[in-house]
């Protein structure tokens, strides 16, 4: 069975930098798209970044309201997707889900507020 | 504002089919075959119902279909049950980003 499990959520300060974990049961993390999408409260799905397969180069993109901010990257042996959240801001504030076209995790919540 | 549009609601009668559209461009949805759908109930984390335009998940009921014609994708729900009354939302590869639609508010009545 697929699963994707999301950790990390936290109440931060503005400025400060949290790390997203997605660990993946049921495929290989490197061979797929894998996505990380919020949810403001009350408010619909945003897509935030992306890492290609391996076998599409491997190579992230992101929404231009976290570009240079946030990082993503991949851990093969523990075959979980991270990310890297930097100089977080309170409209960052929301729930990360990971997600491929295997399926999508349950979510973390981030909460950004000084 | 969303870049892919869906209209606000839709509702049906259990045992009906309805169908939720989703509207883009040749940027987005008429250009590549990556059109997503997924289920949300209130308070719930989404749960993926077609990917890759039509394609079914293991274990999502083959009431649920998606098609696409031009820039416009839709999700057919036929068979309609209580427990499809969700918010449906719609995303697209975009090229070098993914674009998500404001969302479907179903009701089952």
């Amino acid at each position: 069975d697929v699963q994707l499990v999301e950790s990390g959520g936290d109440f931060v300060k503005p400025g400060r930098s949290l790390r997203l974990s997605c660990a993946v049961s049921g495929f290989t993390v490197s061979s797929a798209w894998m996505h990380w999408v919020r949810q403001a409260p009350g408010k619909g799905l945003e897509w935030v970044g992306r890492i290609k397969r391996r076998s599409n180069g491997g190579t992230t993109d992101f929404a231009a309201p976290v570009k240079g901010r946030f990082t993503i990257s991949i851990d093969d042996s523990e075959n979980t997707f991270y990310l890297h959240m930097g100089s977080l801001k309170p409209e960052d504030t929301a729930m990360y889900y990971c997600t491929s076209d295997y399926g999508w995790g349950q979510g973390t919540l981030v909460t950004v507020s000084s | 504002q969303s870049a892919l549009t869906q209209p606000r609601s839709v509702s049906g009668s259990p045992g009906q089919s309805v169908i939720i559209s989703c509207t883009g461009t040749s940027s987005d949805v008429g250009g590549y075959d990556y059109v997503s759908w997924v289920q949300q109930h209130p308070g719930k984390a989404p749960k993926l119902m077609i990917y890759d335009v039509y394609k079914r998940p293991s274990g999502v009921p083959d009431r649920f279909s998606g098609s696409k014609s031009g820039n416009t994708a839709s999700l057919t729900i036929s068979g309609l049950r209580t427990d499809d009354e969700a918010d449906y939302y719609c995303g697209s590869h975009a090229g070098s980003h993914v674009v998500f639609g404001g969302g479907t508010t179903l009701t089952v009545l």
